[in-house]
């Protein structure tokens, strides 16, 4: 069965550090999400991303952060200037459509610690 | 804005008990609801979902009915096994405007066997 694949599963990094997370969606699908979950709190969205573009963004979000398809088949989540709360399991997602009859597909996540 | 909330874990059942996990939220419009499941090292994965009010979702033996009125869907299974030890979510998405899903805290079940 098709899997959402995610590398690093863990990534340890100073404060202040780039950090890029990786993401291989499922090949046919065309929205692409990420979440991230701190520790013993909920999981929460982060951005949505379909046609090379940001289409949906929380306010998390801001300018630290950045996604990108450099190619065919990965997604990256890139974090500028790590800060030590930006520290939590970030989850991808991919779905084949947006509508909510297609459900969203998730990695098993990458565990992000900044010291 | 929109919020899930669901019973504080962990819960702890003997094998073949009777388990519910609460989940109530708060939205704008007519979500769709779902649970989702992450065993351990895994990604969170659909347990079920139901689209609109009083449809039940069922899937493995779990179900849970979208109740508009109390604004509830709550988590059910008769007969618990230590393979369904695991994390469970409950998550709302909206059928228009924002798409992201909106996910509760997570509660922990542990089955002894």
């Amino acid at each position: 069965e098709p899997e959402v694949t995610q590398t690093p599963s863990h990534q340890v990094t100073q404060m202040g550090q780039e950090v890029i997370l990786r993401c291989v969606p499922i090949s046919n699908h065309l929205y692409f999400y990420w979440y991230r979950q701190i520790l013993g709190q909920k999981v929460e969205f982060l951005v949505s991303f379909y046609n090379n573009e940001i289409s949906e963004k929380s306010e998390i979000f801001d300018d630290q952060f950045s996604v990108e398809r450099p190619d065919g088949s990965n997604f990256t989540l890139k974090i500028r200037s790590t800060k030590l709360e930006d520290s939590a399991m970030y989850f991808c997602a991919s779905s084949e459509r947006q509508d909510t009859l297609y459900e969203q597909y998730f990695g098993p996540g990458t565990r992000l610690t900044v010291t | 804005g929109d919020s899930v909330t669901q019973m504080e874990g962990p819960v702890t059942l003997s094998e073949e008990a009777f388990l519910t996990i609460n989940c109530t939220y708060t939205a704008t419009g007519y979500p769709s609801l779902f649970w989702y499941v992450q065993y351990p090292g895994e990604g969170l994965q659909l347990l079920l979902k139901a689209t609109k009010a009083d449809d039940k979702g069922s899937n493995k033996g779990f179900e849970a009915t979208y109740r508009k009125e109390t604004t509830s869907f709550h988590l059910e299974k008769g007969s618990v096994q230590v393979s369904d030890s695991a994390v469970y979510f409950c998550a709302l998405r909206r059928g228009t405007g924002r798409r992201a899903l909106t996910f509760g805290s997570g509660t922990r079940l542990q089955v002894q066997p």
